[in-house]
């Protein structure tokens, strides 16, 4: 079974629409990190947000924001107002203590395309 | 600081040769990590490294793949016997705590004929 579930495969979208990327995670942790990663056709994974399992405020960060909700195992990525520079695969993360080490085991991503 | 710097960014060779990759992680991370990520996958980890010591490895990561992270600074990840399914690109991260942002570089694509 997969740890962490990007349900969607690819969402295609016009610039200026609103997105939400969703992410299922599954752990038995109590104490436990979730994380967002942009890949843009650059190649290059980079680091978006960082979440621990006791924080379940949500974040915004300019046209970003992350819902959290620990009830229903999501957390939850939303563009407003994208733009083409957006277009990238999106990949969410889950960080849980396997053999006294906190290992990052990340979805199947979910790839983004902003047309303009 | 400059980064996960990893070398070679690509490499093509031929089935049944040894590859070795390199990673110089941030230099105040101590923690270190490889993964493969092939097309249309998400990153799959193969090892894990706290300063020189390798704590995690995968079922992924069969006995023709070796890793070592000499006095904790770089990393090298070693392939022996190279096959086709090894086709894919190698990532390294690092980070300075776990739990903490992981720091991708810009990974070596490994292309095995």
């Amino acid at each position: 079974a997969q740890k962490v579930t990007q349900a969607q495969t690819e969402i295609s979208v016009v610039e200026k629409e609103d997105v939400t990327l969703d992410c299922v995670y599954e752990t038995r942790d109590t104490t436990y990190y979730l994380f967002w990663y942009k890949q843009p056709p650059s190649g290059e994974l980079v680091f978006l947000i960082r979440r621990n399992s006791f924080d379940e405020q949500n974040e915004i960060s300019g046209r970003y924001s992350w819902n959290f909700q620990k009830s229903t195992s999501s957390f939850n990525f939303t563009i407003t107002a994208s733009q083409v520079v957006d277009s990238a695969v999106y990949f969410c993360a889950l960080s849980e203590l396997s053999g006294g080490s906190y290992i990052p085991t990340f979805g199947r991503g979910t790839s983004l395309i902003v047309h303009p | 600081d400059t980064g996960v710097s990893q070398n070679p960014r690509h490499k093509i060779t031929k089935r049944g040769q040894n590859v070795t990759f390199r990673c110089d992680p941030i230099s105040e991370h101590n923690r270190l990590y490889w993964y493969r990520q092939t097309l249309g996958q998400g990153p799959e980890f193969l090892t894990y490294f706290q300063n020189e010591a390798q704590l995690e490895k995968s079922r992924l990561l069969s006995d023709r793949f070796s890793a070592e992270r000499p006095k904790g600074s770089f990393s090298t990840l070693e392939i022996q016997r190279t096959e086709q399914g090894d086709s894919a690109m190698y990532l390294c991260a690092s980070s300075e705590r776990f739990g903490y942002g992981y720091t991708f570089g810009s990974g070596t694509r490994l292309t095995v004929v």
